[in-house]
């Protein structure tokens, strides 16, 4: 069973810009969630999705969002970049809460 | 509000001794409990998980972890370390009553010399 794929990998933006990230889950799961990890905030959860419905949102700003299809494909799209935002993003997945949740190996954006 | 805590930032081992990360949490009702590693450059990966049952909880790679209500911990422990085994190591939790997220420590940077 293919893991959990995100794209791109890579990503390099400037200030003011807006970047979109895509997350594949793994087949047959049904939750996709967003984290947002820095070597100084550690691993900081954006959303979670279930069924194409948002189910729980971090604190986080509103250019921060999120979709989900009904294919269980995921989006997290971030608007009016800052520096700030440089970060690894991190999609994981999973069957339902109760389950552990698989990784993908994370886009890294640069926000210069 | 759920937390977790993570008291050492890096654990010192010599490869073959037993090893042991610790991790506390704290939640309102009954937790589900988790371990992932986390590679340079790499996602996480899951290690184990405590739901129900038996408080002695084996994983991948060797690794097992405790549950400890009274305690509110979770420690996870190796009996021999392995070069290999040096990673960034999370311990993550959800309380199963409540449609909250899953929980995250700071991590702990686990590093094995030969």
């Amino acid at each position: 069973k293919a893991g959990v794929t995100q794209t791109p990998r890579y990503l390099i933006k400037t200030r003011g810009q807006q970047v979109t990230l895509s997350c594949s889950p793994i087949s047959g799961h049904r939750s996709v969630s967003w984290y947002q990890q820095t070597p100084g905030q550690g691993l900081q959860f954006l959303f979670e999705y279930f069924s194409e419905t948002q189910r729980n949102k971090g604190n986080f700003p509103g250019r921060f969002s999120g979709r989900q299809f009904s294919n269980s494909r995921s989006e997290m799209n971030v608007s009016t970049l800052e520096l700030g935002d440089s970060a690894l993003y991190l999609c994981a997945s999973s069957y339902d809460r109760e389950r552990e949740q698989f990784f993908g190996p994370g886009t890294r954006l640069t926000v210069l | 509000a759920q937390s977790v805590a993570q008291p050492e930032d890096q654990v010192n081992v010599a490869e073959g001794n037993p090893l042991t990360v610790k991790c506390t949490y704290s939640v309102s009702g009954n937790p589900y409990l988790f371990w992932y590693v986390q590679y340079p450059n790499r996602g996480l990966q899951f290690l184990l998980k405590y739901i129900t049952g038996d408080n002695l909880v084996k994983g991948s790679y060797g690794f097992e972890a405790e549950f400890n209500k009274s305690q509110t911990s979770f420690h996870l422990k190796k009996p021999s370390a392995l070069v290999s085994d040096s990673a960034l190591y999370f311990c993550a939790v959800r309380d199963r009553g409540s449609q909250g997220n899953l929980i995250f420590g700071k991590g702990t940077k686990l590093s094995v010399k030969p």
